[in-house]
């Protein structure tokens, strides 16, 4: 079946550090990919999509390119911030699943930045 | 405009206990989704509804029932609770049942005791 499979945290990083959160996925077709974050006490924010090979979705100079042939979209980031510090999801929404709109989450990383 | 709203915000329950979540979802949006999230994992699809219609359905037993409204909003239903229900259960909307675009509300916290 569809599965996404992403680094274990916790992730813990100084103030503009260079991040990298890998993800890996397994899915029949041609699935759609998303990273969402939550911040402490709230809900799911979607954070960047894509939704074809070699598309990069991008958003608050967080980055993830769509790589089918090593079924990767690993998210990065250049120079994080404190603000940063959240738990990260990638996601997938598989083709076969068209008729329902079911997101398969990872388990999730935690990133906690320091001043 | 108000993103989709969830009531209640906690809520503890006992074993064997009846419980029902609400949602509301963006206003024009005509698909609602929920989702568990138990302490530490990624969220698990439960229901999709759209039209008032069931779309899809997650691997969770029949304890668990929504439905949807004309006015689009939504309930879950867990009947004989158990301590495993414990969790964060999240309400998503989209504009249409196969949009990418799903929008999460701030979850209800659930607490079986």
């Amino acid at each position: 079946g569809n599965s996404v499979t992403q680094m274990e945290g916790p992730v813990t990083l100084s103030e503009e550090a260079f991040l990298t959160i890998n993800c890996t996925y397994t899915a029949t077709g041609y699935p759609s990919l998303f990273w969402y974050v939550q911040y402490p006490g709230e809900g799911l924010q979607l954070l960047l999509k894509a939704t074809k090979a070699d598309d990069k979705g991008s958003n608050k100079g967080f980055e993830a390119t769509y790589r089918k042939e090593t079924t990767s979209f690993h998210l990065e980031k250049g120079s994080v911030q404190v603000s940063d510090s959240a738990v990260y999801f990638c996601a997938l929404s598989a083709p076969e699943d068209s008729s329902a709109s079911k997101i398969i989450f990872g388990s999730g990383t935690r990133l906690s930045i320091r001043p | 405009d108000a993103g989709v709203t969830q009531s209640p915000t906690h809520l503890i329950k006992t074993r064997g206990q009846h419980v029902t979540l609400r949602c509301s979802p963006i206003s024009g949006h005509k698909s609602v989704s929920w989702y568990q999230q138990v302490l530490g994992q990624g969220p698990q699809f439960i229901f999709q509804y759209y039209e008032k219609e069931e779309r899809g359905r997650g691997n969770f037993p029949d304890r668990f029932s929504a439905r949807q409204f004309p006015n689009y909003s939504s309930e879950l239903n867990v009947n004989a609770l158990l301590l495993g229900d414990s969790a964060l259960y999240l309400c998503a909307s989209s504009l249409v049942v196969g949009g990418l675009e799903q929008y999460f509300g701030p979850g209800t916290r659930l607490t079986v005791t």
